[in-house]
């Protein structure tokens, strides 16, 4: 079983859709988790932290389930610019990170 | 977050010989890593690079074929040895500038080998 799984898609949504991605991890000593966007050909840039509370930034909203070892990251009102591969990213409390495979998003027009 | 710039930003080489790949960062940073991209793939760890002592790899990479020096807190290096097509990725160093482990990625080193 991969430790941090991820549906790699893709999801095609018109713009102004409401778009969910889920996240499953498997070490349940992980202490703390991330969504990266990574556009292509280029690096993976922090799009936010996720907080045992929840958390929101704007039109992102980030969940996290500690019982069922699940994070999700909800996108309302999509953009063209989001189109790019969301990562899920789970930290064992080594400081290295352990990466999904990625979420590919393309909101088309 | 850090300022993380890398060199080369890409390279065609053949196999067999060596790749030394740099980063550099505009602050001080404690942790420093190393990953690969391989294509159509997620990141991979390589190695954490420990400033003044050995870099500690993660399982499947040796550091014979991955050589990596950290001779401060603001510059890494990655060598990629006798390189094979196997080794064509993309390859990125990344910094945790704070407390938290929020880790910021350089904009890696695209390599292709023939």
């Amino acid at each position: 079983r991969k430790e941090v799984e991820q549906d790699p898609g893709p999801f095609n949504v018109p713009e102004g859709a409401t778009v969910a991605f889920n996240c499953t991890y498997s070490n349940s000593a992980s202490q703390s988790f991330f969504w990266y966007r990574q556009d292509c050909r280029k690096e993976p840039k922090l799009l936010m932290s996720v907080y045992s509370s929840g958390n929101e930034d704007g039109r992102f909203t980030a969940q996290l389930n500690r019982a069922s070892q699940y994070i999700s990251l909800l996108i309302r009102d999509s953009k063209l610019s989001d189109s790019a591969t969301y990562l899920c990213v789970v930290n064992t409390g080594r400081r290295a990170l352990t990466f999904g495979s990625g979420t590919r998003l393309q909101v088309q027009p | 977050s850090a300022v993380i710039s890398q060199k080369p930003s890409r390279d065609i080489c053949q196999r067999g010989t060596s790749l030394t790949i740099q980063c550099q960062v505009d602050s001080q940073v404690t942790m420093m890593f190393w990953y690969r991209q391989q294509p159509g793939q997620s990141l991979t760890l390589i190695a954490t690079a420990n400033q003044g002592s050995e870099a500690t790899y993660e399982s499947g990479f040796v550091i014979d074929k991955f050589p990596i020096s950290r001779p401060n807190l603001t510059f890494s290096t990655l060598t990629v040895s006798n390189m094979s097509p196997e080794d064509s990725s993309i390859y990125l160093c990344s910094v945790v500038p704070g407390q938290r482990y929020e880790q910021y990625f350089g904009p890696g080193t695209r390599l292709t080998v023939t």
